[in-house]
């Protein structure tokens, strides 16, 4: 069974950086892309950032280029973003998600809350 | 970044009725798109991928159809459990986008 598990959300200050983690299992990892996806609250989605299945291929959305970094460790199963210089806009749950195919999301994990405020 | 627009942003309908929910992109995307259903405080779940592929256990009533810019998601007879948020994404190049969701409504 496919799970994909975040953590590392929480309140921070405007401004300031946090770092999602999200543990996958029940799958090859690395075999797969892998992708953030955030949803403020009462919003719709928003794509964030994904991975290629070796770091080769990355991409992120407009508004959080340049702050937010995606990685992997596969040796781990993890995915992680290192978010720097955190708006009220980046203020969402933040949700991981595996790739396959031409890069659709098959599986999604159950999020983790980003809370930014002073 | 390719913009993702889909119609209506809302939509009422009955048990039995049958729906279609379209998205438009701003380019073409071939067939690199996909269908998401999420219901409240829920996760989305993928429905249609490649346009019209229906994923593993997803009932036969949806179906996707469309290519280049154009695309639809119908359920044929609609079920209580349908009652959801439809989401569009495109995944032909990055940024990845999604369109900004149908909402689906008992009427």
């Amino acid at each position: 069974e496919v799970q994909l598990v975040e953590s590392g959300g929480g309140l921070v200050q405007p401004g300031r950086s946090l770092r999602l983690s999200c543990a996958a299992s029940g799958f090859t990892f690395d075999d797969y892309a892998m992708h953030w996806v955030r949803q403020a609250p009462g919003k719709g989605l928003e794509w964030v950032s994904g991975i290629s299945w070796n770091s080769g291929s990355i991409g992120y959305a407009d508004s959080v280029k340049g702050r937010f970094t995606i990685s992997r460790d596969n040796a781990k199963n993890s995915l992680y973003l290192q978010m720097n210089s955190l708006r009220a806009e980046d203020m969402a749950l933040y949700y991981c998600a595996k790739g396959a195919g031409g890069n659709y999301l098959e599986y999604w994990g159950q999020g983790t809350l980003v809370t930014v405020s002073s | 970044a390719i913009q993702l627009t889909q119609s209506p942003s809302s939509l009422s309908a009955s048990v039995g009725d049958r729906v279609t929910i379209t998205c438009r992109a701003s380019q073409g995307i071939s067939s690199a798109l996909a269908w998401y259903q999420q219901k409240p405080g829920k996760a989305p779940k993928l429905l249609i991928y490649d346009a019209s592929s229906l994923e593993s256990g997803v009932p036969s009533r949806f179906s996707g159809s469309g290519s280049g810019t154009d695309f639809t998601l119908t359920i044929s007879s609609l079920q209580p459990e349908d009652f959801a948020t439809y989401y569009c994404q495109q995944f032909n190049s990055y940024p990845h986008t999604f369109g900004q969701g149908t909402r689906l409504e008992i009427k």
